[in-house]
């Protein structure tokens, strides 16, 4: 089973517009990375957030962290047409081994 | 620097045949890692390899998934004989080192068994 799940699943937004999606775990994490996937390439790591932050930035991706409520979130500011892609989040947990563990993503169309 | 190389890129057999994927990780990266990507899903570790000893295999179907990384550098997986439900994309992936940090994801071979 997995250990991250995203919502939504699929988000469509105008360019310019802000796009947030959360990611929901069951267990007690060391820490948790955002991936983002273009059509047809491989993954690409946006940003990794430990189990003892709330909060990091990184250009105009914000991400949060709430381990009471075993959630995080990823905020996409002022978007482009080209942050068009899937978005998956990722924990690694010592209960699963260590190994990092990917949600089933959300998919993001920013409309021009 | 160069990314992580893969090769195939896509590859359509029959079911029951034979499929090799090939990896070669980013320079001085001692941790590989291959991952399967069903459609519409997230990846799937299959095999983690530390250097040319594997960490971590748990998840691999080891009747038909065989993976190795003899002189740990270049990584094979094969998968003999194919399945229907194999068919997705078999991503490699190479970090630093054994604790989990950022990874570096190949594009990928799209697996289509027929």
């Amino acid at each position: 089973s997995q250990q991250g799940e995203e919502d939504p699943q699929a988000l469509s937004i105008q360019e310019g517009e802000n796009a947030t999606m959360n990611c929901s775990y069951k267990t007690s994490i060391n820490n948790l990375q955002w991936y983002r996937q273009n059509s047809g390439r491989g993954l690409v790591h946006l940003i990794l957030i430990r189990s003892n932050e709330r909060e990091k930035h990184s250009g105009r991706l914000r991400v949060t962290l709430d381990t009471s409520k075993k959630s995080s979130s990823l905020l996409i500011t002022a978007s482009r047409a080209a942050d068009t892609a899937s978005y998956f989040c990722a924990t690694d947990a010592k209960a699963a081994g260590n190994k990092l563990t990917f949600g089933g993503g959300t998919r993001v169309l920013v409309k021009p | 620097e160069a990314g992580v190389a893969q090769s195939p890129r896509y590859k359509i057999i029959e079911k029951r045949q034979s499929v090799a994927f090939w990896c070669n990780p980013i320079s001085g990266h001692a941790t590989l890692y291959w991952y399967q990507q069903i459609l519409g899903q997230g990846p799937k570790l299959l095999i983690q390899f530390q250097n040319n000893g594997v960490v971590d295999d748990s998840q691999l179907p080891k009747d038909r998934f065989s993976a190795e990384r003899l002189k740990g550098v270049d990584s094979t997986l094969k998968i003999q004989p194919a399945k229907l439900e194999d068919s997705a994309v078999y991503l490699c992936a190479s970090s630093r080192g054994l604790a989990v940090n950022e990874q570096f994801f190949g594009p990928g071979t799209r697996l289509t068994v027929l």
